[in-house]
């Protein structure tokens, strides 16, 4: 079975501090995808990055950047300089190939000014 | 703009009452999917339609149904079966069916039952 796991309920950080996200995620499929979506207070959900099991590179997109580690089953994300506008609930999602996604619980993020 | 609507934004509805929650897309899209979300916790599915009148039961699917007459519409109803059906209803879109193509979203509904 597949499980996303996010051991932070809720995160909160001063503005323009750094603050990392956790994912932690089980599958015994050797293909998967790996997903980080952002929910505002909107509650739209929206799509920040995808990353398939066989590129293990970090990724860096402005003040986000993402650690995938195959050995410790892991995907976090980190904010760079965080943003009041960073504030929203984080869900990272896992998808095994041609399966559907599974959902962490996500992570509450509070940037306070 | 291409993108994906989804209406009312708020429902209120009575007990025992059937409902009836509006998902479009005009992204060109096959698959189509419902999730739940209630306080605190992730996303669960309810439905999922790969292809024009086809769809399979996710995780929760007792108490819902749902139809796909129109490659751009997924019109989800909550039934009297549903024991609790006050929740944020999403309703994401794929360009393709059976694969891990990104899923993108609604704006949501949120259904509250009085």
């Amino acid at each position: 079975a597949q499980k996303v796991t996010q051991a932070q309920t809720e995160i909160s950080v001063v503005e323009k501090e750094d603050v990392t996200l956790d994912c932690v995620y089980e599958t015994r499929d050797t293909t998967y995808y790996l997903f980080w979506y952002k929910q505002p207070p909107s509650g739209e959900l929206v799509f920040l990055i995808r990353r398939n099991s066989f590129d293990e590179q970090n990724e860096i997109s402005g003040r986000y950047s993402w650690n995938f580690q195959k050995s410790t089953s892991s995907f976090n994300f980190t904010i760079t300089a965080s943003q009041v506008v960073d504030s929203a609930v984080y869900f990272c999602a896992l998808s095994g190939y041609g399966q559907n996604f599974v959902f962490g619980p996500g992570t509450r993020l509070s940037v306070l000014p | 703009d291409g993108g994906i609507t989804q209406s009312p934004k708020y429902l209120f509805r009575k007990e025992g009452q059937n409902v009836t929650l509006s998902c479009e897309q005009n992204l060109n899209h096959d698959a189509m999917y419902w999730y739940r979300q209630d306080p605190g916790q992730g996303l669960r599915l309810i439905y999922y339609s790969q292809i024009v009148n086809d769809f399979q039961k996710g995780d929760i699917a007792e108490g819902y149904s749902v139809s796909r007459e129109k490659k751009e519409s997924f019109p989800l109803t909550v039934t009297s079966a549903q024991k609790n059906p006050t929740a944020f209803y999403l309703c994401a879109s794929s360009i393709r069916s059976g694969s891990t193509d990104t899923q993108y979203f609604g704006p949501g509904t949120r259904l509250t039952v009085l």
